[in-house]
């Protein structure tokens, strides 16, 4: 069974400008997450969809971040304009369901900000 | 204080040695309690997954669940090389949102 596939693997970039960042989750699982760990730090959640709809971005910078899942499949992450604090790694991760399910995470996309 | 308690270490021992990793947490509508692994530059990997209090062991992995002291643990036994890595001890009250630790990292020499 593939894993969860994410794009690019590493990203710099100067602040103020824009990234995105591409999730492809294992395939069927209907929830998809995306987490952001600061270096030292646990992942924190910053999304989570349910199949194209969101259920949570209670902790989404909704002035400079934003996600889509289109089609219910592939994710896409957003930042834009970047700040330096942004410097972290952006996890993807996705279940089956959303109800306490195992959660399986991709590799991770590691931003730099200068 | 934060919901998840986790020391970051590093913690080093050498091969052959039973390691123990301990988080403590706040919130007593946990019910669901995982250990990921992360090794550098990787994503968390899923190593043990319970549901309440209680032990479960995989391998030379047991994890163990203390409720009445909200008080998680992961021993290894015969620890490898191989298992240097950083341990993200991660809960949930049985919906999507993770809380994690912010992880132990090991190291076990040869």
């Amino acid at each position: 069974e593939a894993g969860v596939a994410q794009s690019p693997r590493y990203k710099i970039i100067e602040k103020r400008q824009s990234v995105a960042f591409w999730c492809n989750p294992i395939s069927g699982h209907a929830t998809l997450y995306w987490y952001q760990q600061i270096l030292g730090q646990g992942p924190k959640l910053l999304i989570q969809f349910q199949n194209n709809g969101v259920v949570d971005d209670s902790q989404l910078p909704k002035d400079r971040f934003s996600a889509e899942r289109l089609k219910g499949v592939d994710s896409t992450l957003k930042i834009q304009p970047a700040k330096l604090e942004d410097s972290a790694v952006y996890l993807c991760a996705s279940s089956l369901d959303p109800t306490g399910d195992t959660q399986y995470f991709g590799p991770g996309t590691r931003l730099t900000v200068l | 204080q934060k919901e998840v308690e986790q020391d970051p270490g590093p913690l080093s021992v050498p091969e052959g040695a039973i390691v123990s990793l301990n988080c403590t947490y706040s919130n007593s509508a946990f019910q669901y309690f995982m250990w990921y692994r992360q090794y550098s530059r990787k994503g968390p990997e899923l190593l043990m997954y319970t549901y309440s209090s209680g032990n479960k062991e995989d391998g030379r992995f047991t994890a163990q669940v203390d409720k009445s002291s909200k008080y998680i643990s992961l021993f290894i036994r015969d620890s490898q090389p191989s298992d240097s890595a950083t341990y993200l001890c991660a809960m949930s009250a049985g919906t999507y949102k993770y809380i994690f630790g912010t992880g132990t990292r090991l190291k076990v020499l040869a």
